[in-house]
């Protein structure tokens, strides 16, 4: 199990908007900042957000994130075919001195 | 432009060590605020972080592979090695070389592209 809690799977149309949430503890997301992960099929993560809701260098507007306590979401609106894949939330967890991430999300667009 | 890469064999035995080299170009692995390591995915699964090898000196693992892990680096080739013994098949999975920050949620932002290392006899 993973310590951080992600919904297995989410789906909606192209255009439409999505939200994955990401559930912790005191220790992990009650403690410090969350980032999150892009994964497509057949590469490695990129990295989407850090400090719950900073965006890197040419990653597009449509994705944000948000904390509140010990949870996390990332939003996604205008959704595209190429956003199909798994998304991954991550924090250090300061009571097992660790990089914990959750155990991904598949987003569909149908 | 920073590149990670990483390299070693792809097929190791049951019970013997799996190694694993990462050639880091674009950035000095001993440059301030950033940890580099290695982080797993066994085949169709989640992230699993494993070990991080900080600018300060410090090194974190993942505590129930601990006892298995060395890591170590060489600045003079800019490269951090992964050492995992006494494999078994539950250790086949895709080893990702990646940056870390030392600093706030200790986000990864740089990945390299991942080897496949397979545990089979």
């Amino acid at each position: 199990q993973s310590v951080l809690t992600q919904p297995p799977s989410v789906s909606a149309a192209p255009g439409q908007k999505v939200t994955i949430s990401c559930s912790g503890s005191s220790s992990n997301i009650g403690y410090t900042s969350v980032s999150w992960y892009q994964q497509l099929p057949g590469t490695p993560p990129k990295l989407l957000i850090y400090e719950n809701n900073r965006r890197p260098s040419g990653i597009p507007d449509r994705f944000s994130g948000s904390k509140s306590g010990t949870s996390a979401t990332l939003g996604i609106t205008g959704l595209q075919t190429g956003d199909e894949g798994d998304y991954y939330c991550g924090t250090w967890d300061t009571s097992l001195s660790a990089v914990v991430f959750g155990g991904g999300t598949e987003l569909t667009v149908l | 432009q920073v590149q990670l890469r990483e390299s070693g064999p792809g097929l190791v035995k049951p019970s013997e060590t799996l190694s694993l080299t990462c050639g880091v170009s674009g950035y000095s692995i001993t440059g301030y605020g950033f940890c580099w390591g290695w982080i797993r995915q066994p085949p169709g699964k989640g992230l699993q972080w494993i070990v991080s090898f900080c600018y300060d000196g410090l090194t974190f693992y993942n505590a129930p592979l601990q006892s298995r892990v060395t890591i170590s680096v060489d600045t003079a080739k800019n490269q951090i090695s992964l050492k995992l013994n006494s494999v078994t098949a539950a250790d086949t999975a895709f080893y990702f070389c990646a940056r870390t920050s030392r600093g706030l949620g200790s986000y990864t932002d740089l990945w390299g592209q991942g080897t496949l290392v397979t545990v089979s006899s």
